[in-house]
């Protein structure tokens, strides 16, 4: 079983939806957990940072953690073409190192 | 912003050539990592570096070496390339030991023929 688990999708929705992505994850250490943006051809960019439990949000993006169901997710506003990318989730335990989940891949349709 | 560079977008190579990929980062970072990515196993990490000249290995090393000379620079080397080495190189570098918070290059896109 992997530590992170990521449905890689695609998923597909229309221009203004409000999409959630997610990853489970095994190990209770993690602490720090991260979003990824990355689009075709070009280097993950760092989305959402955040620890522990707990809710964060920047803008369309909001960024959630049940660290008691060992689940997190992203959820995006009125979602744009410009969405379209595959997301990363990411997560840490204090000094340790990233491990990822496989990526989901969205699409937004205009 | 920070910034971190890759040497090249996309690479051929033949199998048996050494080759080099080369990332520089602008932010003072003291922690750098190499990862690959390949479709439906995600990111893999090669070899991380928390200090100058200092080096460990991630989950797959084998066939590769790195060297950080420098505290922006830090270089993956494939000592003698094969065709499973094909796949996108990725460089991060990050203010945490543990890749918490990394910021990516651009990838480096590696065929070996």
């Amino acid at each position: 079983q992997k530590e992170v688990e990521q449905d890689p999708g695609p998923l597909s929705v229309p221009e203004g939806a409000i999409v959630s992505l997610n990853c489970t994850y095994s190990n209770s250490a993690f602490q720090y957990f991260m979003w990824y943006r990355q689009y075709s051809r070009k280097g993950p960019e760092l989305l959402m940072y955040t620890y522990s439990s707990g809710n964060k949000e920047d803008g369309r993006f909001t960024a959630q953690v049940d660290k008691s169901s060992k689940y997190i997710s992203l959820f995006i506003r009125d979602s744009q073409p410009s969405d379209s990318a595959t997301y990363l989730c990411a997560m840490s335990g204090y000094g340790n190192k990233l491990v990822f989940g496989a990526g989901t891949i969205l699409r937004v349709k205009s | 912003d920070v910034k971190v560079t890759q040497s090249s977008r996309y690479l051929v190579k033949r199998t048996g050539e050494k080759v080099f990929l080369e990332c520089v980062q602008d932010m003072d970072h003291e922690n750098m990592f190499w990862y690959r990515q390949d479709p439906g196993l995600g990111l893999r990490l090669i070899y991380f570096s928390y200090d100058v000249k200092m080096k460990e290995k991630g989950d797959i090393p084998e066939g590769y070496s790195v060297s950080r000379e420098k505290k922006e620079r830090f270089s993956l080397i494939l000592e003698s390339a094969s065709t499973n080495q094909t796949s996108m190189y990725l460089c991060a570098s990050s203010p945490h030991r543990g890749a918490t918070e990394a910021f990516f290059g651009q990838g480096t896109r590696l065929t070996v023929v």
